[in-house]
Formats: structure tokens, sequence, C-alpha cells
């Protein structure tokens, strides 16, 4: 079965520490990955994505991803985090851009 | 990137009523958009993807005759949540793109309440 599972519901950082959300996925072809961040009542915005190539993945914002097929990862990482990064993090995979599946979501607070 | 508007952000509506939400691609024409439906503290959940000019697409468990969907345009699609009751309560966002291996850009939600 296709899935995403992201392991911590909530974490908290400091502000300055480095940031590493997890996520594993399960998916029967080539996966793209993807990762959102959701502000509260917002829609989601796309943080990086990976199709395909370099498996370590540059997105906006100062975050970067790695892909690991042997782990069947696709953690989040970010080396100093910001109080403006407190929001809802999702993974997702997909076959392209079709009938994302999504994890539970990671909730980031950053404490100052 | 693209921009995706959904309208209202918000709706209260009674019981029993019907409530209309929009979603529009602003800057690109969309082919095909989706509806995702979200609980609190919980993650996405697709309800049904839209071709312009074609029916929608339903996830399995979604009831198509109390979820319609209409794509009527390359810019604007809508869900409309008939009879509503206190469980349909949520936050619905949609989400377009203009191809098949193109980025889908998601609108910024729907919060319904259903009272």
């Amino acid at each position: 079965a296709q899935s995403v599972t992201q392991p911590d519901i909530h974490i908290t950082v400091s502000e300055g520490a480095s940031l590493e959300l997890r996520c594993n996925y399960s998916y029967g072809a080539t996966p793209y990955l993807f990762w959102y961040v959701q502000s509260p009542g917002q829609g989601l915005q796309l943080l990086l994505k990976y199709f395909s190539g370099d498996t370590l993945v540059q997105g906006i914002k100062g975050f970067e991803a790695e892909f690991k097929r042997s782990q069947s990862s696709f953690n989040l990482r970010k080396p100093s985090v910001h109080w403006s990064d407190a929001a809802e993090y999702f993974c997702a995979v997909g076959g392209g851009y079709n009938k994302l599946i999504f994890g539970a979501g990671t909730r980031l607070a950053v404490h100052p | 990137g693209a921009v995706v508007s959904q309208h209202p952000s918000r709706v209260i509506c009674k019981s029993g009523t019907s409530v209309k939400i929009e979603c529009r691609s602003l800057d690109f024409q969309a082919t095909t958009m989706f509806w995702y439906r979200q609980f609190p503290k919980q993650s996405l959940m697709l309800m049904a993807t839209s071709n312009e000019g074609s029916k929608a697409t339903y996830e399995q468990g979604v009831e198509k005759d109390k979820f319609l969907i209409n794509h009527a345009s390359l810019t604007l699609s809508t869900l409309t949540v008939t009879s509503a009751h206190p469980e349909d309560s949520s936050f619905y966002i949609c989400s377009a793109r203009s191809g098949i291996d193109t980025e889908a850009f998601f609108g910024q939600g729907t919060r319904l309440t259903v009272v």
C-alpha cells in the first residue's frame, strides 16, 4: 500500500538550532517526493521536491532534503531555524504530481 | 509560483443548507484541479480530481452526490457541499495544475463550519 509516515507529530526546537523532520514512504513505483509547509489557516506552500537526479535537493527558505532509496526516506533539514519557520510540515509522495499522498504532518514550534 | 485563490476563506452555514466554494487559477489555465479535506491536526485527504470539461473522479468513500464538483472552465472549479451537516465541518483546500507533469499550486483553503 502507498503511504507516507511522519513519525514526529510535534517537534520543538530553539531558534538557531538545526532541524530534521523525518519522512518515510511506501510506494510501488519510483516516487516523486515533496515537502510542503502550512501556516495556520492557510494553504500549502511547496518547499522542495525530488523527481530524479541528485538525491540532495535544495528548497526555499534554506531547507534541504535528502532522498535515501535504501531507507525509503526523504528527511527535511535546515541548519538554523528561525522563529518564522514555526508551522506544519507535510511530506508527500506521488507519481509525478498526480494524487499526492500526504503524511500526517509534523508541527514545528520554535522557542526564542 | 502561480496563484490559486479560494473563496470564501471562511463560511458558516446552517445544517441542511448548501454551500459553494470556489477555486480559481488566477494566472494560468488549470486543466486539472484537486479538492482536499483536512480535519483538525490531520493530514490532507484527497476527495476528488476534476479535469476541465469532464466529470470529477471521486476517491473511495467520498459521496459524489454530497460533494458536487464542477470544473466548467480552465480557471474555475467549484465544490458544493449539499445539505451540509455538522460533520461536514472541515478545512477544504483546492489545488490546480496546468499540465500532467506540472506542479500543483494550492489555494489558501476554506474553513467550513456547519451549525
